[in-house]
């Protein structure tokens, strides 16, 4: 079956670290893949998108890396900040302009 | 910010009582979206829509129906509300660039069914 994988579990880290969020994927083939930000009662918000021809896309403070090999996303946020504090979303293409979401992670960074 | 109204924003209802949500957008984007979410399922597709009176079917459409007259509204009906129902419904457009896929969302209308 097709699944989408990320972090259950909150990430806690402190401010000015780098956070790392992990997305993996199984019985896909997207073409592209993207990362959206949550806040509690919000939509989700648009970061990032990556290729699957590029290895690596960089945004500010943001990185994302994308290995069709082994079917995964890393996405990176150095010198974290308290207002980097959210669920960050990943989501892969199914077709053409359809999304299917991951279930997110919860990331925490502390004063 | 994306102009993308949902409403209501708030809704309790009873079981087997019809709800329509609304979707309008003020960008005139083609690709229309309904998702919903709820805790540890993430966000599923409901329905999607690809122009005025065109839609089709996502993950999760049993129970649901949708309709786009105009452009800019796309709304979502549930004939007979049910507790599984009950979730956050987020409407959203896709970006004019054809092949970006990247989703604007509206703020969610969150559904009670009784």
């Amino acid at each position: 079956s097709q699944k989408i994988e990320q972090n259950s579990e909150a990430l806690n880290i402190q401010e000015g670290k780098t956070a790392t969020l992990t997305c993996n994927y199984t019985n896909y083939s997207p073409a592209y893949l993207q990362w959206y930000r949550q806040d509690p009662g919000r939509g989700p918000v648009f970061l990032l998108l990556i290729r699957e021809n590029e290895k690596e896309k960089r945004k500010e403070r943001l990185k994302v890396t994308f290995d069709t090999t082994l079917k995964q996303s890393l996405f990176h946020i150095t010198a974290s900040q308290p207002a980097d504090s959210a669920t960050y979303l990943c989501a892969l293409n199914t077709g053409f302009q359809k999304l299917v979401f991951g279930t997110g992670t919860r990331l925490l960074v502390s004063p | 910010d994306a102009g993308i109204t949902q409403s209501p924003r708030h809704k309790v209802t009873e079981t087997g009582t019809p709800v329509t949500l609304r979707c309008h957008q003020t960008e005139n984007h083609r690709y229309m979206y309904w998702y919903r979410q709820d805790p540890g399922h993430g966000l599923r597709l409901i329905h999607y829509s690809y122009g005025v009176k065109d839609t089709d079917k996502g993950e999760v459409s049993d129970g649901y129906s949708v309709s786009r007259s105009k452009t800019e509204d796309f709304l979502l009906t549930l004939e007979s509300a049910t507790s599984s129902q009950t979730s956050v419904y987020f409407c959203a457009i896709a970006g004019a660039g054809h092949d970006t896929g990247e989703l604007f969302f509206g703020e969610g209308s969150r559904l009670t069914v009784l």
